[in-house]
């Protein structure tokens, strides 16, 4: 039962767009969403997270937005930059099995061309 | 050395080989993870340690079995695997139950 998912596996954006990353989950129990962006060869780094009582948190250009009652969240850079290319994992905490669980989605490549 | 590290990066090992995974914060965090990540799936948590106690079992086959000295340290050690284990295993640690922090990983194949 995969409670957090990420439907679309690659996204490509020009430089200065803004890139939409998403994820969908099913879990009402989940209390707590982060980002992790992961280069190859690298481990996931923490991006960016929110929490069930906001809607939207902002670092920059990253901003999440969260849906409770749709249960999705998105992901939001602006203006993506080449660097920007990665894998990005959406995770979420809480639940029944909660405490220090984190549930994650199957990860977006974002490739942002020059 | 900051964050989290592990060794080795890369490991080939045939079924009946023994090896062991080791990983190391430097972040002063008490709790510590091991996930596996396969192609083009999601993160699979393995076990959890709180305080070097393992809080977590995520239904992981015995042929890998972890070791937690301290909340410094965390090992997996890994005997008689199968092909399909071949993944990338990451170790994470935290402080609070919310964001971690990874490792680069060990790549693993098991010819």
């Amino acid at each position: 039962d995969q409670q957090v998912k990420q439907n679309s596996p690659s996204l490509s954006v020009q430089e200065g767009r803004i890139s939409i990353l998403n994820c969908d989950y099913t879990n009402s129990m989940f209390d707590y969403f982060l980002w992790y962006k992961k280069y190859p060869a690298e481990g996931p780094t923490f991006l960016i997270s929110i929490s069930s009582i906001k809607d939207k948190n902002e670092d920059g250009r990253f901003t999440v937005f969260l849906n409770k009652s749709a249960k999705h969240l998105s992901l939001h850079i602006v203006p993506s930059q080449p660097g920007d290319s990665a894998v990005y994992f959406c995770a979420a905490s809480g639940g029944v099995r909660g405490g220090s669980r984190l549930t994650f989605g199957e990860g977006t490549q974002l490739t942002v061309n020059p | 050395e900051t964050g989290v590290t592990q060794t080795p990066r890369h490991l080939v090992m045939g079924m009946t080989n023994k090896k062991s995974l080791k990983c190391e914060q430097h972040l002063g965090h008490n709790a510590m993870y091991w996930y596996k990540q396969s192609a083009k799936k999601p993160l699979e948590l393995m076990f959890v340690y709180n305080f070097k106690e393992q809080t977590e079992n995520n239904s992981v086959p015995s042929r890998f079995s972890p070791e937690c000295p301290n909340s410094s340290h965390l090992f997996l050690h890994l005997h008689t695997l199968q092909p399909e284990d071949s993944a990338l295993y990451l170790c994470a640690s935290s402080q609070d139950r919310v964001q971690q922090y990874f490792g680069p990983g060990t790549r693993l194949t098991v010819t």
